[in-house]
């Protein structure tokens, strides 16, 4: 069974720095690209960041490029997502997904940026 | 950026009734490079249809998907009580991938 578990969500301050994790389980990890979403609470879906298989191409949104850098470790079968300059409106669940399109996504984690 | 513009943002409807959920796109999309998502309060977004109208693993074929180039709909024949959710459309074939910005399914 295919599972990704989020963890890293904390409550932040404002220029801040978080690094969120997923761990996969259930699949060949190496095999698929994985995708940074994220969803503030009460709104819709934003699309954060992709990266490749082999994590030598990577994609972000304009709202957090320069930011946030996505990367990944095949070796532990685990999705990073570096989180730096944070602000207010970064406040979301965010979410882990594998391959285009999204077939199986996490449970999330809840970053706050807030002071 | 391919901006996805859902239609209507609310659906009101009971359940047995037919729900036609409207995705258009600002430019051409591939349509093998369109999904959409069912999100239920509370939960993580599940795939339901990809490449346009193939169904995901376990996705009951009262779901349907069809359009091409900048019009693409979501159809579910039959509402049951499960599908009472929000629906979002996702383009995926040109970075940066987007979202529509959803569509509530809701009891009537």
């Amino acid at each position: 069974e295919v599972q990704l578990v989020e963890s890293g969500g904390v409550v932040v301050q404002p220029g801040g720095s978080l690094r969120l994790s997923c761990a996969a389980s259930g699949f060949t990890f190496e095999d698929f690209a994985f995708h940074w979403v994220r969803q503030a609470p009460g709104k819709g879906l934003e699309w954060v960041s992709l990266i490749s298989w082999d994590g030598g191409s990577t994609y972000y949104a304009d709202s957090v490029k320069g930011r946030f850098t996505i990367s990944r470790d095949n070796t532990k079968n685990s999705l990073y997502l570096e989180m730096n300059s944070l602000r207010p409106e970064d406040t979301a669940f965010y979410y882990c997904a594998k391959d285009s399109p999204l077939t199986h996504w996490g449970l999330g984690t809840l970053v706050t940026v807030s002071s | 950026e391919i901006v996805l513009t859902q239609s209507p943002g609310t659906l009101s409807l009971s359940p047995g009734e037919r729900a036609t959920l409207s995705c258009r796109a600002s430019q051409t999309i591939s349509s093998s490079y369109l999904a959409w998502y069912q999100q239920k309060p509370g939960q993580a977004p599940r795939l339901l249809i990809y490449g346009e109208s193939s169904r995901a693993t376990g996705i009951p074929d009262r779901f349907s998907g069809s359009g091409s180039e900048t019009d693409f709909t979501l159809t579910i024949s039959r509402l049951e009580p499960e599908d009472f959710a929000v629906y979002y459309c996702q383009q995926y074939g040109r970075s940066p991938l987007t979202f529509g910005g959803g569509t509530k399914v809701e009891f009537k």
